[in-house]
């Protein structure tokens, strides 16, 4: 079971373009993640919405920006990245906190970044 | 300090032996929760299996058993009669509950498995 869904799988851009990752949801839950992958880390959590509300920025850069229009949505916006920021950006979503204490996160396919 | 700990780097296992793969966590909330996730070269994390901390019996799931030892802070996660697509990247994680307001889970950094031929 994943129903969740990323789009593009792929993308590389230069360090001055603005693009969007969508991320969608047809699960029916609540929360929605953000995650970065790079190579040889560990996954790093950059925001959580629960309730469409943001609840967690783990500092990430203001290059990074998300949007979350409903609960089934989340967009993560990016403009003037840098090529450290090249790496697997991995949406999930949860219950949230209306789930039980074995809700677990479901990850979508990710979308690999390269910027240039 | 770490909160997962994965001690294994890589590994490398014949096809169809059982694997063992080490995880250990650091936590103070006596509710949470342990996870396993496999991620192939194709890069979507695949949920496997779940242990709740007062869960009285180890969690199994098909070929999935996790191996939950309270006192130590261990949740080894033991894959049986192992198979060629069984190599991937395996991440343990954990959730705590008391404090958790935004449900975060906490990730090790993983476990390179290889199933040899």
């Amino acid at each position: 079971e994943t129903g969740v869904t990323q789009t593009p799988r792929h993308l590389v851009m230069g360090m001055t373009n603005k693009k969007s990752l969508k991320c969608e949801q047809h699960l029916g839950h609540n929360a929605m993640y953000w995650y970065k992958q790079s190579a040889k880390k560990p996954l790093e959590l950059m925001f959580v919405y629960s309730l469409e509300e943001r609840v967690e920025n783990n500092s990430v850069p203001s290059r990074f920006s998300p949007e979350c229009p409903n609960s089934s949505h989340l967009f993560l916006h990016l403009h003037t990245l840098q090529p450290e920021d090249s790496a697997l950006y991995l949406c999930a979503s949860s219950r949230g906190r209306m789930g039980s204490s074995t809700d677990t996160q479901y990850f979508g396919p990710g979308t690999r970044l390269t910027v240039l | 300090a770490q909160k997962i700990t994965q001690t294994q780097p890589g590994m490398f296992v014949q096809e169809k032996e059982a694997v063992t793969l080490d995880c250990t966590y650091d936590t103070s909330d006596p509710s949470y929760g342990l996870f396993w996730y496999k991620q192939p070269s194709s890069g979507e994390m695949i949920f496997l299996i779940y242990q709740g901390s007062y869960d009285q019996q180890n969690a199994t799931e098909g070929r999935y058993s996790l191996n939950f030892q309270k006192a130590r802070k261990s949740a080894n996660l033991v894959i049986s009669a192992s198979q060629l697509g069984d190599s991937a990247m395996y991440f343990c994680a954990m959730r705590e509950f008391a404090r958790n307001r935004d449900d975060k889970i906490i990730f090790g950094k993983g476990t390179r498995l290889h199933i040899l031929p």
